[in-house]
């Protein structure tokens, strides 16, 4: 069964800080994705990255770094010089490969990290 | 290219009573999905359908819950009767996918219940 786990509820930080999420993933299966989406108040998930279980690459884009370590089954997400803006909750997801030709698979949530940033 | 719309925004029944919930996903995308989010929780999968098939709905509590999806485009998601526990916010979602390869989703903004 697949499950993903994000240890951190909340964390507050001051606006300029760097902050990261942590997500840890569980899965039998080889072949997999891994996802970020980001939640505003406005209730709306917005997709961020997606990763395959084939590229440890990791991945920048702008202020956003991503961090893929297959070792210890993480993508922990990292934002660089955080704004007021990026306060939101913010889900880690894991995908495992459609069964059957055709079909996509269904996405695995962790419980998400609620993330505060402040002047 | 317009989103996955979602309706009602906002609903308050009373418990026992019945709702339904509306999707329109993004046009060509042949996955939708059902799911819901308590207060406090990641989203949880209800329903998945692949064109008007159902693929996925194990986590579906069909002795109140009903889905459909006619003609494989729009959707709608049934409660009846409502409970307490069914406060939440059901969101829609849709993807592409080719042989097995899953696009990212594409959320609603949600359709928030309240049950009184």
């Amino acid at each position: 069964a697949q499950k993903v786990t994000q240890a951190q509820t909340e964390i507050s930080v001051v606006e300029k800080e760097d902050v990261t999420l942590d997500c840890v993933y569980e899965t039998r299966d080889t072949t997999y994705y891994l996802f970020w989406y980001k939640q505003p108040p406005s209730g709306e998930l917005v997709f961020l990255i997606r990763r395959n279980s084939f590229d440890e690459q990791n991945e920048i884009s702008g202020r956003y770094s991503w961090n893929f370590q297959k070792s210890t089954s993480s993508f922990n997400f990292t934002i660089t010089a955080s704004q007021v803006v990026d306060s939101a909750v913010y889900f880690c997801a894991l995908s495992e490969a459609g069964k059957k030709t055709g079909t996509a698979s269904k996405l695995t949530f962790g419980t998400g990290t609620r993330l505060q940033v402040t002047l | 290219e317009a989103g996955v719309a979602q309706s009602p925004r906002y609903k308050i029944i009373e418990k026992r009573q019945s709702v339904a919930f509306w999707c329109n996903p993004i046009s060509g995308h042949a996955t939708l999905y059902w799911y819901q989010q308590i207060l406090g929780q990641g989203p949880k999968l209800l329903i998945q359908f692949q064109n008007n098939g159902v693929v996925d709905d194990s986590q579906l509590p069909k002795d109140r819950f009903s889905a459909e999806r006619l003609k494989g485009v729009d959707s709608t998601l049934k409660i009846q009767p409502a409970k307490l526990e069914d406060s939440a916010v059901y969101l829609c979602a849709s993807s592409w996918n080719r042989g097995g390869y899953t696009g990212e989703l594409f959320f609603g903004e949600g359709s928030r219940l309240t049950v009184l």
